[in-house]
Parts: C-alpha cells; sequence; structure tokens
C-alpha cells in the first residue's frame, strides 16, 4: 500500500516570496491534515479535511496560509508571503475517518522541509 | 498555552537497559494517549497508545503506564536497542475528528 506522498521535499526561499506544498493522501482516506513542526517543538495541526471541507483551520494563519483539497483526494498548502518563523517541516497525514479516532490509523508522509531565509 | 509537556529534551541510554520517557498534559478531557516515534527526514510512525480506563498497555519492548490523577504517562523501553535512537513524541488525541495535541519530544539516544 503506497503511504502519504508529499512533494517538494525540500524548499528554500526568501522572506515574503510564496511557497506551496503538495500531499496526496493514502486510497481512501477521507480525512486529511495538514502539520507544521517547528524544530525543537512537536507538531502542530494547521487544518484538517473531511473529503473537501474543512473541519478545522483554528490554528492556520489566514493572512498569509491558505489550502485547498480539491475533490476531496490531493491537497495543496500554500503560504504567501513567507516569514522567516515559517522555518518548519509540514507534514501531511491522512486518515480513514471513523466514529471514533485512534492513533494507529492516521499515517504521517515524509514532510516537506521549508527554510525562509 | 502547552497541553502536552515532554520535559526532557534528550535522554541517552545504554543498549540493553531501560529507556523511560515522560510525558504530562494538562487537559483531564482527553481519554486516548499516544506515543509516536520519528526518525529523522520521516515522518511520526505510531508506537501505543493507552485509554483512560487503563493503567498500563504492553506491546513487545514498549509498555506505556497512565497515572489519571497525576496527569502524567511514561513509555518504557526494555531493553533498549540503538534502532530506537528517534524522537519520541507523547500525544493526545481528540477521538472524534482525529486531531492531535503533541508534546515537544525527546530525542532518544541508544548506544551500543
Amino acid at each position: 500500500e503506497a503511504g502519504v506522498a508529499q512533494s517538494p521535499r525540500y524548499k528554500i526561499i526568501e522572506k515574503r516570496q510564496s511557497v506551496a506544498f503538495w500531499c496526496n493522501p493514502i486510497s481512501g482516506h477521507a480525512t486529511l491534515y495538514w502539520y507544521q513542526q517547528i524544530l525543537g517543538q512537536g507538531p502542530k495541526l494547521l487544518i484538517q479535511f473531511q473529503n473537501n471541507g474543512v473541519v478545522d483551520d483554528s490554528q492556520l494563519p489566514k493572512d498569509r496560509f491558505s489550502a485547498e483539497r480539491l475533490k476531496g483526494v490531493d491537497s495543496t498548502l500554500k503560504i504567501q508571503p513567507a516569514k522567516l518563523e515559517d522555518s518548519a517541516v509540514y507534514l501531511c497525514a491522512s486518515s480513514f475517518p471513523d466514529t471514533r479516532f485512534s492513533g494507529n490509523t492516521i499515517y504521517f508522509g515524509e514532510g516537506s522541509w521549508l527554510t525562509v531565509v | 498555552d502547552q497541553q502536552v509537556k515532554q520535559n526532557s529534551p534528550s535522554l541517552s541510554v545504554q543498549e540493553g537497559r531501560i529507556s523511560i520517557l515522560n510525558c504530562d498534559y494538562t487537559n483531564s478531557m482527553f481519554d486516548y494517549f499516544l506515543w509516536y516515534k520519528k526518525y529523522p527526514a520521516e515522518g511520526p510512525t505510531f508506537l501505543i497508545s493507552i485509554s483512560s480506563i487503563k493503567d498500563k498497555n504492553e506491546d513487545g519492548r514498549f509498555t506505556v503506564f497512565l497515572n489519571k490523577s497525576a496527569k502524567h504517562l511514561s513509555l518504557h523501553i526494555v531493553p533498549s536497542q540503538p534502532g530506537d535512537s528517534a524522537v519520541y513524541f507523547c500525544a493526545l488525541i481528540t477521538p472524534n475528528t482525529g486531531k492531535l495535541i503533541f508534546g515537544q519530544g525527546t530525542t532518544l539516544q541508544v548506544k551500543p
């Protein structure tokens, strides 16, 4: 079974530039998450989709971050304009929707590493 | 407001000995607790979990203990192996949405 695919793996941009990250979840997984992991911290949820609807975007900095999930499959996370503090790993995860989620049903991709200089 | 705290950024143990990783949480509303393991340049992978109705869950070399009154959980790895060297994250999960709230992580180094 193919895992969660993310691209690009690494990106270096200057501040005020824009960047986009792509995620392809595991086939059949209706729930998709984007997490931000800053060095030395644990991952923090940015946005959660159920199919192509947003379930939780309470911690997404909406003035500069946007995300979409067209057709309920692939998702794109965009940052515009980037700031130095956006340097982090952006992790995509997916899961079957369930009446009761458990950790062993949530699968993470390898992450997209962003450095803003 | 840090709901999940892992106060030890790093831990070093000798191969064959026990590794004990600790985690404290503040919100009693959560009833399911997890540990994730993360190797460099990879995403976190699920390791073991425990429900609040239990105080211990064991899976091979890995055992998680939960002390609800102290709002504390710990992960024991016995015996530790060099391949266990990784970052370990404690996490709480919102069971109806699957939202994970992670601690800061503890880097475990197991020396041969």
